[in-house]
């Protein structure tokens, strides 16, 4: 059972590039939630969403764009990548029902 | 927006030792508090929540408590061990957490020797 896992977990780009972050859940979780970490901020929601064809911003949706066409799958991608983009993002998925949040291993994004 | 404030952001404490973390949230309608433990280089995992309805929760050295009126919230960690040691979240929702969590900034928990 692998849960839920995201690609690439490391990559490095540059300012002005197109960058796709994908993540994958093996459990039908109805929610998934794009979260960026960076030091001193915490964990700050940029997009989440409650089913398939359905996404609402977070907190820090700016730059960002998501999609849902499958259930299992939640792609963020940065259409024009800024350094200040640089950061560690996590998804995660909850069945909603429980609250609890299950988190990917993170993908480490650094914009030169 | 919830706004979820948490201190300390650094504590240091000897083993055996207990560890208090707060954390203050502002949308009265928050109904879901979990913490999460988030360990050097690993993904954050739950380690105990606790909903509008409870005042305290317990799991064996790891409690949580709830004041609704005042709108904090705690983590206590009693008999502190060194596998303790990790930056701990607390966070705030509505709609059991399904809507998405706003987190506090975090709290570096050290365990000395």
């Amino acid at each position: 059972d692998a849960g839920i896992t995201q690609s690439p977990r490391y990559k490095i780009t540059e300012t002005g590039r197109q960058v796709t972050l994908m993540c994958h859940q093996t459990w039908s979780h109805s929610y998934m939630f794009w979260y960026r970490q960076d030091l001193g901020h915490g964990l700050r929601l940029i997009y989440y969403s409650a089913a398939a064809d359905i996404t609402d911003k977070g907190e820090v949706p700016d730059g960002y764009v998501v999609s849902r066409s499958k259930t299992e799958n939640f792609p963020l991608t940065l259409e024009s990548a800024t350094r200040s983009q640089t950061s560690v993002y996590f998804c995660a998925s909850s069945a909603g029902y429980t609250g609890e949040l299950f988190f990917g291993e993170g993908s480490r994004l650094t914009v030169l | 927006g919830e706004n979820v404030e948490q201190h300390p952001s650094t504590l240091s404490v000897q083993e055996g030792d207990s560890a208090v973390i707060k954390c203050t949230y502002s949308d009265s309608a928050s109904n879901y508090f979990p913490w999460y433990k988030q360990e050097l280089g690993k993904r954050p995992q739950l380690i105990i929540d606790i909903r509008s309805n409870v005042g305290e929760k317990k799991d064996q050295r790891i409690a949580v408590t709830l004041n609704k009126t005042a709108k904090h919230f705690s983590l206590h960690i009693t008999e502190t061990q060194p596998e303790d040691s990790a930056v701990y979240f607390c966070a705030a929702g509505s709609g059991g957490g399904a809507d998405g969590l706003t987190f506090g900034k975090g709290t570096h928990l050290i365990i000395q020797p």
